[in-house]
């Protein structure tokens, strides 16, 4: 695997589910990112680790928790979610915070019923 | 606060003619700016991007994009559309000292016909 790896590429859950999408990068980069992708919305940036310490935490609600155990890894955990929570979940990562370059992964489209 | 504005949520040309899409930032300081482009089912990929020196960045593809800090724009062109250069085309930018945080504009999908 090289670059930027999502799993899963799809995942539909219900309200009450609690899921986790993980991220994984192969580049040896110290940042990674969570930003999400609703239609006709600009991309959202949810939350940012440097180094595995979480440095920007953009007022997201407390449904959706990170957890970054190493640099290479970054998973979101969600429970009780809501509909207008479907979107396209894009993680990204870079050598360094920016202005370096952030690599983005395909993302998880997700769909809450 | 950062803003981005990006002019037209959809642009058709023709195969062969000249692509221009354009960025506007609001900005107390001169940002770093970027653009990204988009392929279906992809994530974001960087065409190109402007941090300090020349105001004309060349990029991937063909692409280019010039800094007008008087005009606060960031427009992308590229002299001659191709088929596969349909997609979509977002721009950001980012504070210096923002801890990565890059905000972007709301994208412009390119068409290109042939």
């Amino acid at each position: 695997e090289t670059g930027v790896t999502q799993t899963p590429r799809h995942l539909v859950m219900g309200m009450t589910n609690k899921k986790s999408l993980k991220c994984e990068q192969h580049l040896g980069h110290n940042a990674m990112y969570w930003y999400k992708q609703s239609a006709k919305k600009p991309l959202e940036l949810m939350f940012v680790y440097s180094l595995e310490e979480r440095v920007e935490n953009n007022s997201v609600p407390s449904r959706f928790s990170p957890e970054c155990p190493n640099s290479s890894h970054l998973f979101l955990h969600l429970h009780t979610l809501q509909p207008e929570d479907s979107a396209l979940y894009l993680c990204a990562s870079s050598l360094r915070l920016a202005p370096d370059t952030q690599y983005f992964g395909p993302g998880t489209r997700l769909t809450v019923l | 606060a950062q803003s981005v504005t990006q002019l037209g949520s959809h642009v058709s040309v023709s195969e062969g003619a000249l692509v221009l899409l354009r960025c506007n930032y609001s900005s107390s300081v001169p940002p770093y700016l970027f653009w990204y482009v988009q392929y279906p089912n992809q994530g974001l990929q960087l065409l190109l991007k402007y941090t300090t020196g020349a105001t004309l960045v060349k990029g991937i593809n063909g692409f280019e994009a010039e800094f007008k800090k008087s005009e606060t724009s960031f427009h992308l062109t590229k002299p001659s559309a191709h088929m596969s250069d349909a997609a979509e085309y977002f721009c950001a930018v980012c504070l210096k000292g923002s801890q990565g945080n890059l905000i972007f504009g709301k994208g412009t999908k390119l068409s290109v016909k042939p």
